[in-house]
């Protein structure tokens, strides 16, 4: 079965980078963009970008370029999610998410969810 | 970029009644790019309707979802329990996605 299994929780400080992974298993991990998706407590989604696991090509949101880079390692099956310059607004889940690969463009499967925590 | 605006924010409704849900573009989007999403507390989304009224594998048949241009609806036929959630639509356009701020459907 498809699976997208997101890295732990993590705890930081402003001005400091973050990097989230996302496993994925039980399909071809080269065959569908992944996207990363941002959610504030209590608030609603916020699509961030997405990767070409096969090129590693990239789509950023205008409001994370600069700031944003998003990888992958297909040896081991693995996107991963870079945030740089934190600030306490940056206290977010982020999820990573599968994209169909047809014709629709949704989200087919999500990862659980990773909480970073920015505090100084 | 493409706005998403959800109406109404809240939904108060009671298990068994009709509840209906508004998504309304700020230009037009195709229909096979519009989505509907359910989240629960503490879960990641689950997409239930795609290419605006296609439901998504194993959803059941009380959700629908209809809509084009710059309006969209879904429409859940009769609530159950386990419906009350927060629900989100969500379009792609000029390889960038964006979703609305949610709908919460809650228990009258």
């Amino acid at each position: 079965q498809v699976q997208l299994v997101q890295s732990g929780t993590e705890v930081t400080k402003p001005g400091a980078s973050v990097k989230v992974s996302c496993k994925a298993s039980g399909y071809t991990f080269t065959g569908y963009y992944v996207h990363w998706v941002r959610q504030a407590p209590g608030q609603g989604l916020e699509w961030m970008g997405r990767i070409n696991p096969t090129t590693g090509g990239t789509n950023y949101a205008q409001k994370f370029q600069g700031r944003v880079t998003m990888t992958r390692d297909t040896s081991i099956n693995t996107a991963y999610m870079e945030l740089t310059s934190l600030r306490s607004d940056d206290t977010v889940v982020y999820y990573c998410a599968r994209e169909e690969d047809g014709t629709y463009n949704y989200f087919d499967y999500w990862g659980q969810g990773t909480l970073v925590t920015v505090s100084s | 970029e493409i706005v998403l605006t959800q109406s109404p924010g809240t939904l108060s409704l009671s298990p068994g009644e009709r509840a209906t849900l508004s998504c309304r573009a700020s230009q037009s989007v195709s229909s096979s790019y519009l989505a509907w999403y359910q989240q629960k507390p503490g879960q990641a989304p689950r997409l239930l309707i795609f290419g605006a009224s296609s439901r998504a594998t194993g959803i059941p048949d009380r959700f629908s979802g209809s809509g084009s241009g710059t309006d969209f609806t879904l429409t859940i036929s009769r609530l159950e329990p386990e419906d009350f959630a927060v629900y989100y639509c969500q379009q792609y356009g000029s390889s960038s996605w964006t979703f609305g701020q949610g709908t919460k459907v809650e228990i009258k």
